[in-house]
């Protein structure tokens, strides 16, 4: 079974504030999704990672994806109250689960005005 | 970009009775689509997997028989809750793929079990 570990749980910050999100799996995984989602609301995809040490950028928010392919981090620069919302990682099997996506816990982050 | 849509967004029923949720790919052949659950606050739990024209596989710890999922097409699965209890209140997503590619989310539907 793949797991991936999602900290922190819970984030509450200042806007203009800098974060960092991590999911963390001793699993390689062949891709590796970030999403965001707003209460009764289904995620929205933000970024797709799929190449050992690749990064992207979406505006204020940088994605990487570990070298090794086992782990990823989500930063966000200047937050937003814009950017209030779940922050969810979600990895593609490398194995006989090539559809499945295993989810990280999530991260709730509120950014305050 | 590919849109799924769910429905009901919100359904409210009498503890016994049972409930469908529909999910549709709209734009795409969805091969694949996925019924997860979550909870307040939490992340999604993967319930099970659908390929069309074949059983869906459950995930461990799911009912089968209280869940059930028919893709009778490449662009509709449906859950059934049967003999819905307030337990089973919760927020149901779908997604769909088209051959493992990325997966698409619906806009869940809010199921309350009075």
């Amino acid at each position: 079974t793949q797991l991936l570990e999602q900290s922190p749980q819970f984030l509450s910050i200042q806007e203009g504030e800098n974060l960092t999100v991590y999911c963390n799996s001793s699993s390689v995984f062949s891709s590796l999704q970030w999403y965001r989602q707003e209460p009764g609301e289904g995620p929205v995809l933000l970024v797709t990672v799929v190449t050992g040490g690749e990064v992207k950028k979406l505006k204020r928010l940088t994605f990487q994806f570990g070298d090794a392919r086992k782990d990823s981090s989500l930063h966000i620069t200047a937050a937003q109250p814009g950017d209030t919302g779940l922050y969810l990682c979600a990895g593609l099997g490398s194995g006989g689960s090539n559809y499945k996506l295993t989810f990280g816990k999530g991260t709730l982050l509120t950014v305050n005005p | 970009g590919a849109v799924v849509s769910q429905h009901p967004s919100r359904v409210i029923c009498k503890s016994g009775t049972s409930v469908k949720i529909e999910c549709r790919s709209l734009d795409f052949q969805a091969t694949t689509m996925f019924w997860y659950r979550q909870f307040p606050k939490k992340s999604l739990m993967l319930m099970a997997t659908s390929n069309e024209g074949s059983k869906a596989t459950y995930e461990q710890g799911v009912e089968k028989d209280k869940f059930l999922i028919n893709h009778a097409s490449l662009t509709l699965s449906t859950l059934t809750v049967t003999s819905a209890h307030p337990e089973d209140s919760s927020f149901y997503i779908c997604s769909a793929t088209h051959w493992a590619d990325t997966q698409y989310f619906g806009p869940g539907t809010r199921l309350t079990v009075l």
